[in-house]
């Protein structure tokens, strides 16, 4: 199994472009989410997903778009790209709220 | 009060040490607890999950305090591949049953 994938590694964008960063899991998890890691504050729930076509904010959403068409896949949407995006940006699935979490190995996202 | 508060650190060890990580929690009513490690500009990794009863895989052993609201982790013998920060997690608060994550603390062992 390769767990939780993410796509792409590194990305560089300018202020106000938009972009798709993706996320699936082969574990057949029900429960999927979206985090921002930012210096000294930790991880920060974006946008959550409990099962396909059921999608919830979290805490930090503004800015964000995400969709759960099939169980597998959970892309993230960025709208319109600011600074105040740039982050580490962590996919984690399980098997439903409140179990422990597997994490993607990240995207780190520079806007310029 | 944060929902889940851990020290930074760092703490430096030195190789064999014993060291111990407390972190507390404000939700009275979570009923999961986890340990995950993270190394620089990795992934958080589940270490291990934290039972009532306590549970210990080799040299980490885990502790739950309820009436205190505290989770504790003890590394024993440790080790450099050891260093890392460990992110306390809790389940519940204004989350509801999704997990809140800890800021973590930061262990360096040293040769």
């Amino acid at each position: 199994n390769a767990g939780v994938t993410q796509t792409p590694k590194f990305q560089v964008l300018k202020t106000g472009q938009s972009m798709t960063l993706q996320c699936a899991q082969d574990m057949n998890h029900e429960y999927m989410s979206w985090y921002r890691q930012d210096p000294g504050m930790g991880l920060r729930l974006i946008h959550y997903s409990v099962g396909a076509g059921i999608t919830d904010q979290g805490e930090v959403p503004n800015g964000y778009n995400v969709s759960r068409s099939t169980t597998e896949d959970f892309p993230l949407r960025l709208l319109s790209a600011a600074p105040s995006q740039t982050s580490v940006y962590f996919c984690a699935s399980s098997y439903a709220a409140g179990y422990e979490q597997y994490f993607g190995p990240g995207t780190r996202l520079t806007v310029t | 009060r944060k929902e889940v508060e851990q020290d930074p650190g760092p703490f430096n060890v030195p190789e064999g040490a014993t060291v111990a990580f407390n972190c507390t929690y404000s939700n009275s009513a979570s009923q999961s607890f986890f340990w995950y490690r993270q190394d620089c500009r990795k992934e958080p990794k589940l270490l291990m999950s934290v039972y009532s009863s306590g549970n210990e895989d080799g040299r980490f052993t885990a502790q739950l305090n309820r009436a205190s609201q505290y989770i504790s982790l003890l590394i024993r013998d440790s080790k450099l591949s050891d260093s890392a920060t460990y992110l306390c997690v809790v389940n519940g608060g204004s989350s509801g049953d999704k997990l809140t994550f800890g800021t973590g603390t930061r262990l360096a062992v040293r040769p």
